[in-house]
């Protein structure tokens, strides 16, 4: 049973368009949300991660909004560049054990 | 300099042979982690060492061998793989917050690309 699941699986969009992934999960336990980036032939590297007792955590063009009712949490990138290219990741955590999503392959045209 | 190193970056073997996966981190951390990445699948959590000793294994085949010998190096045994293990084996480290709440990011390495023959 997949723990987290997330959409959608590719994204294009234009530079300096907004890109938007998506997020659920159903274990009440998760208490922390981190997204992580992968640049083909390199490791995931940690992007931004929010715990749930905010609803919002910005980091430059980074902004994770949570939803705890929902259990959903997505990741928007705003004026997004061709470098932003990437496989993005979702995870969830209830300790020191962590819970992927499938990942979204974003794509910024220039 | 990535926190965390793994050699070699890319292995071909044969179902025959064995070989050795290596991980090495330089965060101070005291947990660490394999997993292996396959396309369009979620990341598949392998093994997990707290303090150098195992806290999970999740129903991963005995031909997968893992050892860890200090909180700094961890080390993936392979004997007679199957071509379905093909995929990018990742290592991991974080901070286990030892029951605090208080949730530390992973840091990965940039993964050994193995194909099996």
């Amino acid at each position: 049973q997949q723990q987290v699941k997330q959409s959608p699986q590719s994204l294009i969009v234009q530079k300096g368009g907004i890109s938007i992934i998506n997020c659920a999960y159903e274990n009440t336990a998760f208490d922390y949300f981190p997204w992580y980036q992968q640049f083909p032939g390199k490791g995931p590297a940690l992007l931004i991660a929010i715990r749930p007792d905010v609803s919002e955590k910005k980091e430059g063009r980074f902004t994770i909004s949570f939803n705890k009712s929902a259990k959903q949490f997505s990741l928007h990138i705003m004026d997004s560049q061709p470098g932003d290219s990437a496989t993005y990741f979702c995870a969830a955590s209830p300790g020191n054990q962590f819970y992927f999503g499938t990942g979204t392959s974003l794509t910024v045209i220039p | 300099e990535t926190g965390v190193t793994q050699t070699p970056r890319h292995l071909v073997m044969g179902m025959t042979n064995k070989k050795s996966l290596k991980c090495e981190q330089h965060l101070g951390h005291n947990a660490m982690y394999w997993y292996k990445q396959s396309a369009k699948k979620p990341l598949e959590l392998m093994f997990v060492y707290n303090f150098k000793e195992q806290t999970e294994n999740n129903s991963v085949p005995s031909r997968f061998s893992p050892e860890c010998p200090n909180s700094s190096h961890l080390f993936l045994h392979l004997h007679t793989l199957q071509p379905e293990d093909s995929a990018l084996y990742l290592c991991a480290s974080s901070q286990d917050p030892g029951g605090t709440g208080n949730n530390q990011p992973q840091h990965f390495g940039d993964g050994t690309r193995l194909s099996i023959l």
